[in-house]
């Protein structure tokens, strides 16, 4: 079974920074097939990236995905407001999919 | 637009059953394998079942196997979960995830708004 583990556990920072939150796997993730999720309280997780770089449907692209093998990056270019939530990655690529244990984006 | 509702989730006591279901819509839900994902109160997300578009394939996460069953009826659209032996550590809201693709095992585009199942004596 991979093993995500998703840092920092807590990301603290302003309305218009920067926010970049690591997912690192205990072995490769074949084909890069990782996908990050965005959770807001009690809300449903909702999909943001797949395939490692690809937005889904509707994100903005002040969302970004990078990275292959075990090493994974995402990356929100200019937090808004709405963005303040619980980030966790899955992967998909090895059975069964895992999920990382998420890293949360609080307000500074 | 896709709907997922989930719906089931109670109080039950340790050693109990409850059988959870979600009714599907806005998409041909026979084409489309199927999860059930827990999240346990303040934890992270975990994958405890799974079955493929035509309910011939299925997975079980080893935390639940052996007690919980996975089953689908395409003419409803609705997928299930039948829960039993149940134990303290089931305690979750659990969420139906509709995978990207026939088979299990892919990411989820869509996501239900999760049922919870409180597991107490």
């Amino acid at each position: 079974e991979i093993v995500l583990t998703q840092s920092p556990g807590t990301l603290s920072l302003s309305p218009g920074e920067r926010a970049t939150l690591s997912c690192r796997a205990s072995q490769s993730v074949s084909s890069s097939y990782l996908a990050w999720y965005q959770q807001k309280p009690g809300q449903a997780p909702r999909l943001l990236i797949y395939g490692a770089s690809s937005r889904a449907t509707g994100i903005p692209d002040r969302f970004s995905g990078s990275g292959s093998g075990t090493d994974f990056t995402l990356t929100i270019s200019r937090l808004e407001p709405e963005d303040f939530a619980v980030y966790y990655c899955q992967q998909y690529g090895n059975s069964p999919l895992t999920f990382g244990g998420g890293t949360k984006v609080e307000i500074k | 637009e896709v709907q997922l509702v989930e719906s089931g989730g109670g109080l039950v006591q340790p050693g109990g059953s409850l059988r959870l279901s979600c009714a599907a819509s806005g998409f041909t839900f026979s084409s489309y394998a199927m999860h059930w994902v827990r999240q346990a109160p303040g934890k992270g997300l975990e994958c405890v079942s799974a079955i493929g578009n035509n309910g011939g394939t299925t997975y079980y996460a080893n935390s639940v196997k052996g007690r919980f069953t996975i089953s689908r009826d395409n003419s409803k659209n609705t997928l299930y979960l039948q829960m039993g032996s149940l134990r303290a550590e089931d305690m979750a809201v659990y969420y139906c995830a509709k995978n990207i693709a026939a088979r299990p095992g892919s990411y989820f585009d869509y996501w239900g708004q999760g049922t919870l199942v409180t597991v107490s004596s």
